[in-house]
């Protein structure tokens, strides 16, 4: 079992639309939770990360994770075609991360 | 503040060959990991240093790779001999020390043919 599951899609909405991604992940000793953007022939940038249950915003971005389920996901509101990238969750403990395997976003101007 | 730099960008070998990746991390971060991203999967890291010291390789396939960061500064990544698996996008990444944010570079996509 991978420690974390995340589906591959592809993702295609229109422009507006609210993207959803979503990841699983399989120990309950993990710290941090993150987010990644990967743009083609790019490497990933960090786009939020948060330790704790419960929702984190920042401005269209929301991050939201559920610890009881191990479950965490990656809002985007009023998507743009600049969003379009691949989206990787990605989880840490103590100093190592382990990544999904990302999630391939089109927003369709 | 530049960025993580890595050459080459691409690099395109025969099975059996040797190939080395270089980069340069963040001026001042201590920490540096080498990734390997297969297409269609999520990083994979092969190897941490703190300054130049080893923090972690246990998923570095020693038998064929080799990684090495003297001075504590650049670093550079070899495969000998490659094989066909051994395609992918090598990243670099920097942090300023164990568990801060990781910055990577743009990697460099090997093809072994």
């Amino acid at each position: 079992q991978k420690e974390v599951e995340q589906d591959p899609g592809p993702l295609s909405v229109p422009e507006g639309a609210i993207v959803s991604l979503n990841c699983t992940y399989s120990n309950s000793a993990f710290q941090y939770f993150m987010w990644y953007r990967q743009y083609s022939r790019k490497g990933p940038e960090l786009l939020m990360y948060t330790y704790s249950s419960g929702n984190k915003e920042d401005g269209r971005f929301t991050a939201q994770v559920d610890k009881s389920s191990k479950y965490i996901s990656l809002f985007i509101r009023d998507s743009q075609p600049s969003d379009s990238a691949t989206y990787l969750c990605a989880i840490r403990r103590d100093y190592k991360l382990s990544f999904g395997a990302g999630t391939t976003v089109t927003v369709r101007a | 503040e530049a960025g993580v730099a890595q050459s080459p960008r691409y690099k395109i070998i025969e099975k059996r060959q040797s190939v080395a990746f270089w980069c340069n991390p963040i001026s001042g971060h201590a920490t540096l990991y080498w990734y390997q991203q297969i297409l269609g999967q999520g990083p994979k890291l092969l190897i941490q240093f703190q300054n130049n010291g080893v923090v972690d390789d246990s998923q570095l396939p020693k038998d064929r790779f080799s990684a090495e960061r003297l001075k504590g500064v650049d670093s550079t990544l070899k495969i000998q001999p490659a094989k066909l698996e051994d395609s992918a996008v090598y990243l670099c990444a920097s942090s300023r020390s164990l568990n801060y944010e990781q910055y990577f570079g743009p990697g460099t996509r090997l093809t072994v043919t």
